[in-house]
């Protein structure tokens, strides 16, 4: 059971570049996240999918955009890469938000991003 | 502006003894709190949550206490062992987008 899987785990990019990070799920969950850690920092929210079909800004959307293209996965892109986001990015997923019975998040292993 | 926060960065405690993790959050309609624990070069895992209409809520080893006058919460871990070390991360969840926001973390190391 693989349940979060992220690609790549690693990318290094020239500033100006796109890229695009995948993550897909096979917990049959409705909600979906992407979030960023940067060094010493907490995880902050980039954009979040409350099911397929859906997407809505988090705390922190500029210079990101996504894609809910099925139930299973939801992809963030990078359209012109900035030194500013070079960061661990994690992907998560939930069943229903936090309005099931519990809103745990399960999250991907990470994709760790360089921007020169 | 609102904020989920933690009161210290680092917490060093003995083994065998209990942990206490602090965290203050400053949004009073957060109805909604999650702790996480991140283990190095891994992504984050749920270890315990707690809606607001509770006080209190124990796991195995874990219990996490909310304070709503003060709006502070609490992340206690019983006889910590060296597979505890870790940041932990309290969460919550704002409204009714179900966003949910997390806090700086703490990391905690465990003396022998």
């Amino acid at each position: 059971n693989a349940g979060v899987t992220q690609t790549p785990k690693f990318q290094v990019l020239k500033t100006g570049q796109s890229m695009t990070l995948q993550c897909a799920q096979d917990m049959n969950h409705n909600s979906m996240y992407w979030y960023r850690q940067d060094p010493g920092m907490g995880l902050r929210l980039i954009y979040y999918s409350a099911s397929e079909g859906t997407t809505d800004k988090g705390e922190v959307p500029n210079g990101y955009n996504v894609s809910r293209l099925n139930k299973r996965e939801f992809s963030l892109r990078l359209e012109s890469a900035a030194p500013s986001q070079t960061s661990v990015y994690f992907c998560a997923s939930s069943q229903d938000g936090t309005s099931g019975v519990t809103g745990e998040l399960f999250f991907g292993e990470g994709s760790r991003l360089t921007v020169l | 502006g609102e904020s989920v926060g933690l009161h210290l960065p680092t917490l060093s405690v003995q083994e065998g003894d209990n942990s206490i993790i602090n965290c203050a959050y400053s949004n009073s309609a957060s109805d909604y709190f999650i702790w996480y624990k991140q283990e190095s070069g891994k992504g984050p895992q749920f270890i315990i949550d707690i809606r607001s209409n509770m006080d209190k809520r124990q796991g195995q080893r874990v219990t996490v206490l909310l304070n709503k006058t003060v709006k502070h919460l609490s992340l206690q871990i019983a006889a910590t062992q060296p597979g505890d070390s870790a940041v932990y991360f309290c969460a919550e969840s704002r409204g009714r987008d179900d966003k949910i926001i997390f806090g700086k973390g703490t990391r905690l190391h465990i003396l022998p």
